[in-house]
């Protein structure tokens, strides 16, 4: 399958301050990435679908001015968490998927955020 | 009546035997559809994609999907113990971008 590179894999940060994760593909085209967060043992939370070149669509609830992701070409999107506090530790990750039509994607290694 | 519907489990077979997870959904209108792996502390990896009604077979994978009834299913043939994760079941959602909407997926133990 495709390979999509999520840095950093695990992120200790104080209170107040921000946080940028990075998600990459590295051997095709990324028209869409999908963000997603996740507590232990629950399901995935979709947070946003990003497409390359377009504002992010962020879900129900989900706070754009907190959660500011930069889809800027076709290999790379970002997701940064600003301010961080406490509830905002999870796991987040990334998914990318080559085509805007019913194409599979594929996810990156995730991002174990711990706000202290 | 929930988008995407998965059995939480927890699935119990022993090694060796046929792991067999299933999956509903919503949406009538959905044409793509996917099994991804997820172990515990890491992000879903892709197993298997189908888009057409029967089987589609991948060493040890077998999907079938149905749409009529719509339903997919994964069968996992001579499961091992390295095979226990949780089984994510998603439909490619035609709403927007075509968004993949997740079960909660089924928790798989093969023990020896």
């Amino acid at each position: 399958g495709a390979v999509v590179s999520q840095h950093p894999s695990r992120v200790i940060c104080k209170s107040g301050t921000s946080v940028k994760i990075e998600c990459r593909s590295l051997d095709f085209q990324a028209t869409t990435m999908f963000w997603y967060r996740q507590f232990p043992k629950q399901s995935l939370m979709l947070m946003a679908t990003s497409n390359e070149g377009s504002k992010a669509t962020y879900e129900q609830g989900v706070e754009k001015d907190k959660f500011l992701i930069n889809h800027a070409s076709l290999t790379l999107s970002t997701l940064t968490v600003t301010s961080a506090h406490p509830e905002d530790s999870s796991f987040y990750i990334c998914s990318a998927r080559a085509s805007s039509v019913n194409t599979e994607a594929f996810f990156g290694q995730g991002t174990r955020l711990t706000v202290v | 009546q929930k988008e995407v519907e998965q059995n939480s489990g927890p699935l119990s077979v022993p090694e060796g035997a046929i792991a067999s997870l299933n999956c509903t959904y919503s949406d009538r209108g959905s044409q793509s559809f996917f099994w991804y792996r997820q172990y515990s502390g890491k992000s879903p990896e892709l197993i298997m994609s189908i888009y057409s009604n029967g089987d589609k077979e991948d060493g040890r994978f077998t999907a079938q999907l149905n749409k009529a009834s719509q339903y997919v299913s994964l069968l996992i043939r001579d499961s091992q113990p390295s095979d226990s994760a949780t089984y994510l079941c998603a439909v490619n959602n035609r709403r927007g971008s075509y968004i993949p909407t997740f079960g909660r997926g089924t928790s798989l133990i093969v023990h020896p």
